[in-house]
């Protein structure tokens, strides 16, 4: 399986942008990003997803880079309900794929 | 709109004795994956089911087996529990398009402790 390398942890200030780093120098071309957090006593929770474009939504962006070997989740406003483990995980194939989950990054948020 | 539903929330099974874990999908959704996640790691795929049959299968015993219905709920059944299948069991639901990309939608686990 495609693998992917993040920190063990990170820590932010409430109110402050933060960058998670995720390297995947094995990639290929028809692999997607995703990224998932895990909030304390919670499933895991869809973030956002991309190809090879930059992406938005409510709630992160995602900056892929233009090699794909690289990508960063940025939350624009961190708030302590951001606190959680962030998994960057690549859906490795086509068709239906199933989740290949590396240990993430504990992301840690102070007030 | 329900998200994914897990039944039960908690339980506590003694070695060797068999469980049946159960899940409903997002409204919408047709596939259904189960994840086990020890304490402190992350989750790992057992299998997913989609057209009520298995498709794919992750690196756990056949002890480990499940069943989908005609309306796309699903179980998980472990028989013969073991110490270490103590953990969390988490269900996702997914509907696969170009768009979508197979994100998957969890449900909030039912935790398992095997004495």
């Amino acid at each position: 399986d495609a693998k992917t390398t993040q920190p063990n942890s990170m820590e932010s200030n409430e109110e402050e942008p933060v960058h998670l780093p995720c390297n995947h120098s094995t990639i290929s071309g028809t692999d997607y990003i995703h990224w998932y957090r895990q909030l304390p006593s919670q499933g895991p929770e869809y973030v956002i997803h991309g190809l090879t474009s930059n992406v938005n939504n409510r709630m992160a962006s995602l900056a892929i880079a233009e090699d794909r070997k690289s990508s960063t989740l940025i939350l624009h406003r961190a708030t302590l309900r951001d606190a959680a483990v962030y998994y960057c995980i690549l859906s490795v194939g086509t068709g239906r794929r199933a989740l290949t989950f590396g240990s993430g990054t504990r992301l840690q948020v102070q007030p | 709109d329900a998200g994914v539903t897990q039944s039960p929330t908690h339980l506590i099974k003694t070695r060797g004795q068999q469980v049946t874990l159960r899940c409903s999908p997002k409204s919408g959704h047709d596939t259904v994956s189960w994840y086990q996640q020890a304490l402190g790691q992350g989750p790992q795929f057992i299998f997913q089911y989609y057209e009520e049959e298995e498709r794919q299968r992750g690196n756990f015993p056949d002890r480990f087996s499940g069943h989908q219905f005609p309306n796309y709920s699903s179980e998980l059944n472990v028989n013969a529990l073991l110490l270490g299948d103590s953990a969390l069991y988490l269900c996702a639901s997914s509907f696969f398009g170009v768009a979508t990309a197979d994100t998957q939608y969890f449900g909030p686990g039912t935790r398992l402790t095997v004495l």
